[in-house]
């Protein structure tokens, strides 16, 4: 069955600081998804990024960069040069396909709460 | 603007009572999804549906029942089936079924008393 673990449950820094959130997945399909989304103290989750699993290039937006290393089943978030408004529970996810219907569903780890002190 | 709205934000129900979250989306997206978010235990999957009059049962979807009547509406019912129904709900939603991400509302808060 398909599995995300983010095993750091809070992180707390300073600002300026850089933070790696760390996630690692278990997946038999070949072919997947993963993802990032943050939760802001509203609520609402807010995309961040996908990555497919046959690009393993690392990605930078901005402060934000991500690290997909296939070999250790591992997506790691790294914000660099933190900021107070990075407060926030950070998911990772991961597509999975549903063997009864065949339709692709998110599975989520249980976050990680990033605080982030003047 | 295009979005996801779920209403209300917050409520509050007696136990043993039956209650319906409403999603809209105005996005023309084809899939709709409802998760529950419970504290240090991240997003599970109560229901979803790729199409109208179309859904399936997602992981924990015993003491929920759901509708598709409409593209744009997923209504959740959290019957007095459901042992623990106090948690924080959020609808999402996306453009096709199997690829893309999810797009999320607001979320509603239920406190059941």
């Amino acid at each position: 069955a398909q599995k995300v673990t983010q095993a750091q449950t809070e992180i707390s820094v300073v600002e300026k600081e850089d933070v790696t959130l760390d996630c690692v997945y278990e997946t038999r399909d070949t072919t997947y998804y993963l993802f990032w989304y943050k939760q802001p103290p509203s609520g609402e989750l807010v995309f961040l990024i996908r990555r497919n699993s046959f690009d393993e290039q690392n990605e930078i937006s901005g402060r934000y960069s991500w690290n997909f290393q296939k070999s250790t089943s591992s997506f790691n978030f790294t914000i660099t040069a933190s900021q107070v408004v990075d407060s926030a529970v950070y998911f990772c996810a991961l597509s999975a396909i549903d063997m009864n219907t065949g339709f692709q569903k998110l599975v989520f780890g249980t976050g990680t709460r990033l605080l982030v002190s003047p | 603007d295009g979005g996801i709205t779920q209403s209300p934000k917050y409520l509050f129900r007696k136990e043993g009572q039956n209650v319906t979250l409403s999603c809209e989306q105005n996005l023309n997206h084809d899939a709709m999804y409802w998760y529950r978010q419970d504290p240090g235990q991240g997003l599970r999957l109560i229901y979803y549906s790729q199409i109208v009059n179309d859904f399936q049962k997602g992981d924990i979807a015993e003491g929920y029942s759901v509708s598709r009547e409409k593209k744009e509406s997923f209504p959740l019912t959290v019957t007095s089936a459901q042992k623990n129904p106090t948690a924080f709900y959020l609808c999402a939603s996306k453009a096709t079924v199997n690829t893309g991400e999810l797009f999320f509302g607001e979320g509603s808060r239920l406190t059941v008393l």
